[in-house]
């Protein structure tokens, strides 16, 4: 299958600070990248929808000026966490379309988690 | 009602056995069927989807789509407890680029 790539793989910081997570395909241009975010023993929450060279869409509830989404190129799509505290610690997983139509398929990266103390 | 239904589980199977996961959508739009396996602290990987009424074999898992009853479910044969992780459903309708989640089904193979 298609391989997405997501760095860091886990990163600590401090509340108050920002981080970014980095999502790139790495065989294949993505278009259309989404942002879950997982906490432990829960289900996948879509976050939010990257297209490449426009505006992200959120979901409801999402703030888009704490989760900033960047899709700079067909290969890379970043989310910052602003101003990070304690309960955004949590498992954040991108994920980008193969193919096009009713034919494509979604593939994850690896995930990230991030911990904010 | 939410948009895809699974049983939380958690099921138990003994190695070797068939385990059988089931998942229900409530659109009737819906036109591609997923189902991805997360383990514990890991991403979800995809090991199936399926667009057409019917069975699709791949290996050991068997997905199995009724569009008319809106269920999809997932067969897994020898069951192996490496198998032992949560199984996601995942339904895309229509036009929508993204997938809609069901909670996940936990499997465990005891050995």
């Amino acid at each position: 299958g298609a391989v997405v790539s997501q760095h860091p793989s886990w990163v600590i910081c401090k509340s108050g600070t920002s981080v970014k997570i980095e999502c790139r395909s790495l065989d294949f241009q993505a278009t259309t990248m989404f942002w879950y975010r997982q906490f432990p023993k829960q289900s996948l929450m879509l976050m939010a929808t990257s297209n490449e060279g426009s505006k992200a869409t959120y979901e409801q509830g999402v703030e888009k000026d704490k989760f900033l989404i960047n899709h700079a190129s067909l290969t890379l799509s970043t989310l910052t966490v602003t101003s990070a505290h304690p309960e955004d610690s949590s498992f954040y997983i991108c994920s980008a379309r193969v193919g096009g139509g009713t034919g494509n398929t979604i593939y994850f990266g690896e995930g990230s988690w991030l911990t904010v103390v | 009602q939410k948009e895809v239904e699974q049983n939380s589980g958690p099921l138990s199977v003994p190695e070797g056995a068939i385990a059988s996961l089931n998942c229900t959508y409530s659109d009737r739009g819906s036109q591609s069927f997923f189902w991805y396996r997360q383990y514990s602290g890991k991403s979800p990987e995809l090991i199936m989807f399926i667009y057409s009424n019917g069975d699709k074999e791949d290996g050991r898992f068997t997905a199995q789509l009724n569009k008319a009853s809106q269920y999809v479910s997932l067969l897994i044969r020898d069951s192996q407890p490496s198998d032992s992780a949560t199984y996601l459903c995942a339904v895309r309708s229509g036009s929508a680029r993204q997938l809609t989640f069901g909670s996940g089904t936990q499997l465990t193979v005891l050995p």
